[in-house]
């Protein structure tokens, strides 16, 4: 069965700097997800990942894929205070699957 | 184009008693998927429904039922609730043969269950 375990779960940041935040998964996922969860809101999507050396951008954060490492990664750059939410990365055998989410990775940018 | 809908919004239960949360899917998409998400924590897989049928199920007591309707909707019953159920419920939809590269779950707003 599919595990999910980011780190960090708690990042705090200075407005500017740069950071990454790590997804490992235990087996085989078809697919890598990244998903952005504001309080008390519902999650919202960032990024899906489908094959070794993937890379997506958008904006300040750029997600990569390697699955030979079962690695993810989510970078963000300059950091500003927009970004602060909690980031959950999920692990699927498709879009139609279910997910197998992180514990997520609470973020928070400090000026 | 509307997004995941769910209603309730909130809704406040207490033990023993039953619960039903609604979902209407993305314009298009077919398939509807449950999730639990306790307070801090990721969600939590309950089930899923394709074609008016429960295609997959996570690790979640026969207490948590659902069905799918022929316009897609679904719902998501809970028999004798515990404490324990107090959590948000989410709902996603997607669809078979989208682009692969853009495919994803798309989640509703969820509906905040406490149970007291």
């Amino acid at each position: 069965e599919l595990k999910v375990e980011q780190n960090p779960l708690f990042l705090s940041m200075q407005e500017g700097k740069n950071y990454t935040i790590y997804c490992n998964y235990s087996t085989t996922s078809d697919r890598l997800y990244w998903y952005r969860q504001d309080p008390g809101k519902s999650l919202e999507s960032l990024f899906v990942l489908l094959s070794n050396g993937a890379v997506k951008q958008e904006g300040r954060l750029m997600a990569s894929l390697d699955t030979k490492a079962r690695l993810s990664t989510l970078h963000i750059t300059a950091a500003v205070h927009d970004l602060s939410a909690t980031y959950f990365c999920a692990g699927s055998g498709g879009s139609n699957y279910k997910l197998t989410f992180g514990k997520g990775t609470l973020l928070t940018v400090n000026p | 184009d509307a997004g995941v809908t769910q209603s309730p919004t909130h809704l406040i239960k207490t033990r023993g008693q039953q619960v039903t949360l609604r979902c209407s899917p993305k314009s298009g998409h077919d398939t509807v998927s449950w999730y639990q998400q306790a307070l801090g924590q990721g969600p939590q897989f309950i089930f899923q429904y394709y074609e008016e049928e429960e295609r997959q199920r996570g690790n979640f007591p026969d207490r948590f039922s659902g069905h799918q309707f022929p316009n897609y909707s679904s719902e998501l019953n809970v028999n004798a609730l515990l404490l324990g159920d107090s959590a948000l419920y989410l709902c996603a939809s997607s669809s078979l043969g989208g682009d692969p590269s853009t495919d994803t779950q798309y989640f509703g707003p969820g509906t905040r269950l406490t149970v007291l």
